[in-house]
């Protein structure tokens, strides 16, 4: 089992640009989570995709974005980049089975905007 | 609103000493918590999970108990080794899905 899986590790952009971040979840999960943890701070929730679906969104603007596929696999789109993007992208991937369970993160994509 | 707080927000000691975390929340109406590791630059490491109806967990060298009434959870490590350096964040999860975290302690074994 290959666990979470990121790409790409690492990413330059100038403010203005649109990224694009992929994340592929442990086998037998179905529920992904994307998280943002600037330098120094704990990981901050941006959203969860289950059924291909936006489930739950945390205090982010609408320039972040994310999609689920059939196969599970989940991607984070940022528009308009800002200065202030520039952080650790974090996914997490769990099984959806009634009650809340525990995830699992992947080694995270590091996105600097410059 | 659930807040979690972490302290102290650095420690160092000795290597061989035990030594414990803290965190602390303010909604006791949590599902679990869960402690992880993250090494300069990397993802996280889930250390343990506690369920909400559970007191303690253990894993090797590492305890984590949990007090939903008093919002507290604590992180034992026994017999630090250097290895253990590393940054610990603590994290709850609620009834709408979202890991709520700690800004983490930064730990330091002196060899």
């Amino acid at each position: 089992d290959a666990g979470v899986t990121q790409s790409p590790t690492h990413l330059i952009k100038t403010r203005g640009q649109q990224v694009t971040l992929r994340c592929s979840p442990k086998s037998g999960h179905d529920t992904v989570s994307w998280y943002q943890q600037a330098l120094g701070q704990g990981p901050q929730f941006i959203f969860q995709y289950y059924e291909e679906e936006e489930r739950q969104r945390g205090n982010f603007p609408d320039r972040f974005s994310g999609h689920q596929f059939p196969n599970y696999s989940s991607e984070l789109n940022v528009n308009a980049l800002l200065l202030g993007d520039s952080a650790l992208y974090l996914c997490a991937s769990s099984p959806d089975r009634g009650s809340y369970n525990e995830q699992f993160f992947g080694p995270g994509t590091r996105l600097t905007v410059l | 609103k659930q807040e979690v707080t972490q302290i102290p927000a650095a420690l160092s000691v000795p290597e061989g000493e035990n030594l414990v975390l803290n965190c602390s929340f303010t909604d006791s109406a949590i599902y679990n918590l869960q402690w992880f590791r993250q090494d300069p630059g990397k993802g996280l490491t889930s250390l343990l999970l506690i369920q909400s109806s559970q007191r303690e967990q253990t894993s090797g060298r590492l305890n984590a108990s949990l007090d939903k009434s008093s919002g507290r959870s604590t992180l034992y490590i026994a017999a630090s080794q250097p290895g253990d350096s590393a940054t610990y964040l603590c994290a709850v999860a609620g009834s709408n899905y979202q890991l709520i975290w700690g800004a983490g302690t930064k730990l330091i074994i002196k060899p």
